[in-house]
């Protein structure tokens, strides 16, 4: 079946510094999901890419989906406290076939 | 607009009770999925549906059955409980486009515990 993996599984970065997160599908994906979850929380959507090598950008964050579909990537420039939670892909090979959410990158903020 | 709302919020079991958790979005999503989430561990699929009348098997789905009557209801039930499925459960709707699902939008999730 269908496996997504992000690396790496945890990161602890000072406040200020970059992070970046890795998303990657044994399967051609039609589109991908990023998703935040903060400690006790739910998930949050944050974004979705569907286009080869599309990238998006929101504020300090930055989205990349892969040439060939099957890996992704979040960056964060200059990391805050409020960026502390674990960021999850999921991807959506289309034809009403299931979401699988990639194992997350639970990223610690030292301040 | 309420989102996805999910009853119970706590649930303490006993080994080989049954009970049904229960999910209701208002948003009017084809797609909904039910999700558990073990500690430090990522979201498994437990089932998921596409539409009423029709519900499909995740990643896990043995010892929940599920059923979709209608657009808004997406109930889980646990058979008969055993400690493995002490966990974090969430579910989650979402917008279909052609075949593909848009955001998902999770609700607060039911924390169970199964003694």
């Amino acid at each position: 079946g269908q496996q997504v993996m992000q690396i790496p599984q945890y990161q602890h970065v000072q406040e200020g510094e970059d992070f970046t997160t890795y998303c990657n599908s044994s399967t051609t994906l039609s589109n991908i999901q990023w998703y935040k979850q903060r400690p006790g929380g739910h998930p949050v959507f944050l974004i979705q890419l569907v286009k080869s090598g599309e990238v998006k950008k929101q504020k300090r964050l930055t989205f990349q989906f892969g040439e060939a579909k099957k890996n992704s990537s979040l960056h964060i420039t200059a990391t805050q406290t409020t960026d502390v939670g674990t960021y999850f892909c999921a991807g959506d090979r289309g034809g009403y076939q299931k979401v699988t959410f990639g194992t997350g990158t639970k990223l610690q903020v030292i301040p | 607009n309420a989102g996805v709302t999910q009853t119970p919020k706590f649930q303490v079991l006993k080994t080989g009770q049954s009970m049904t958790l229960q999910c209701a979005q208002d948003m009017n999503h084809e797609y909904m999925s039910w999700y558990r989430q073990d500690p430090g561990m990522g979201l498994r699929l437990i089932h998921y549906s596409v539409g009423a009348g029709i519900t499909d098997q995740g990643e896990v789905p043995n010892g929940y059955n599920v059923s979709r009557s209608t657009t808004e209801d997406f109930p889980l039930r646990l058979l008969s409980a055993a400690p493995s499925q002490t966990s974090v459960y969430f579910c989650a709707s979402s917008y279909l486009k052609g075949t593909e699902s848009y955001e998902q939008y999770f609700g607060p999730g039911t924390r169970l515990t199964v003694t």
